[in-house]
């Protein structure tokens, strides 16, 4: 069973609030992932890390950020949230194996409702 | 552009059937190929991973690879009302790729529903 949790599972919050999604993980994966998903559609890669002090953006464009300064701890935030930022957030992590990509482990994912 | 392509379905199969779900991928390269189910609203969990061509069976999943077609799919025997879900394929590049080219790349998961 995969160690990565986030927090919190559901979050509604008014327009304009800054607000920070956690991610933890102890398997002591270097690699860390944010995704969006909406419902019933696909999984969309917004940030990534591959280590500590790393942090990229990802394949769609996030007006959230991120952090990585352990390497157990995978934070998002919202400055300023907007009804457009409604959807899942899930935080997944992995680990390479030489030049191989293996599995990544999700968290069970924080649902946010902007209102 | 790598590209992971899956059938979006509904692919509708009866109770006890076998499902059948097949990916396609783009990077010749490829090195890791999993496959996850996520239900409405959850999660997506790995159910299969496999890296080597042909055949992988756990239980009642199979996970077939075939590198020079670049296809990848999963047979799921003895379909349950329960296995109704969103199948992902996810396909891991070569590492040596920089940026997020590096990372696992997902299709856009195929819905399975098994009928009583």
């Amino acid at each position: 069973e995969a160690d990565i949790y986030q927090t919190p599972r559901y979050l509604v919050i008014g327009t304009g609030k800054k607000i920070t999604l956690e991610c933890s993980q102890t398997m002591g994966h270097d690699k860390m992932y944010w995704y969006q998903q909406d419902p019933g559609m696909e999984l969309h890669l917004i940030h990534y890390s591959y280590g500590v002090n790393s942090t990229e953006k990802g394949d769609l464009s996030s007006e959230s950020t991120v952090s990585r300064i352990r390497t157990e701890h995978f934070p998002l935030t919202l400055e300023s949230a907007r009804p457009s930022h409604t959807s899942q957030y899930l935080c997944a992590s992995s680990v390479q194996q030489g030049n191989m990509n293996t599995e990544a482990f999700f968290g069970q994912g924080t649902r946010l409702t902007v209102v | 552009q790598k590209e992971v392509e899956q059938n979006s379905g509904p692919l509708s199969v009866p109770e006890g059937a076998i499902a059948s779900l097949n990916c396609t991928y783009s990077d010749r390269v490829s090195q890791s190929f999993f496959w996850y189910r996520q239900y409405s609203g959850k999660s997506p969990e790995l159910i299969m991973s496999i890296y080597s061509n042909g055949d992988k069976e756990d239980g009642r999943f199979t996970a077939q690879l075939n590198k020079a077609s670049q296809y990848v799919s999963l047979l799921i025997r003895d379909s349950q009302p329960s296995d109704s879900a969103t199948y992902l394929c996810a396909v891991g590049p070569y590492m040596n790729y920089g940026g997020s080219q590096g990372n696992l790349i997902f299709g856009k998961g195929t819905k399975l529903s098994v009928k009583p």
